[in-house]
């Protein structure tokens, strides 16, 4: 079947660097996007990755390898606003996203 | 407007009644998708539909119709509801099958 594995939850500070995981195991690959989710909003994107490496956009960075299946969301100087859930998907070979639960991010002053 | 738009915001209702979820996007875009969020799980793709006049069905459509009459409106139909159609249910749209996906605000529904 199709997997899709983050953290349920995470805690960091303010003005941190926090790092979260997400693994995969699809039937074929297309990409992985990442999403942030505010509480009762809609998941908005925030990046795609197709090839192996790192993305860099501003405070946030994502990284894929393809062949260990994984990637990460890298988010540096935390704000407050920052606290969300953030969503890993991947598209598989038909096209579809396939959606991990979710990592709840917590920042603490 | 600009993006995409759904209504209403909430609904309840009871179990047995039809519903429609209505979904209207102003990007032109070729692809639109509905998807159900439950605590605990990753959105579900429910319905979607590459092109209008075209549908196809996603990882749990049972108890779930879609229509796309043409390319703006993409309306999800509960003919007979039941309490596990108790969800948030997003639309989302790419202009193409494989970009990122566009997502309304979602309709938060109640099945009694």
């Amino acid at each position: 079947g199709q997997n899709i594995d983050q953290p349920t939850e995470m805690t960091a500070t303010e003005g941190a660097i926090v790092q979260i995981n997400c693994t995969y195991q699809t039937s074929g690959f297309n990409g992985l996007f990442w999403y942030q989710q505010h509480a009762g909003e809609a998941p908005t994107f925030l990046s795609y990755n197709v090839l192996d490496g790192l993305e860099e956009k501003g405070r946030f960075s994502s990284f894929l390898s393809r062949s260990k299946g994984y990637s990460y969301l890298l988010l540096k100087e935390l704000q407050m606003k920052d606290s969300a859930s953030y969503l890993c998907a991947v598209m598989d070979s038909n096209y579809q996203l396939i959606w991990g639960a979710g990592t709840k991010l917590i920042i603490k002053p | 407007i600009a993006g995409i738009t759904q209504a209403p915001t909430s609904q309840i209702l009871a179990a047995g009644r039809r519903m429609t979820l209505r979904c209207t996007q102003d990007m032109r875009h070729n692809a639109m998708y509905w998807y159900r969020q439950d605590l605990g799980l990753g959105l579900r793709l429910i319905h979607y539909s590459n092109t209008a006049g075209t549908t196809g069905k996603g990882e749990v459509p049972d108890g779930y119709s879609v229509s796309r009459a043409n390319t703006d409106d993409f309306p999800l139909t509960l003919a007979s509801a039941v309490p596990s159609q108790t969800s948030v249910y997003f639309c989302a749209s790419s202009d193409d099958g494989n970009n990122e996906q566009f997502f309304g605000p979602g309709t938060r529904l109640t099945v009694l």
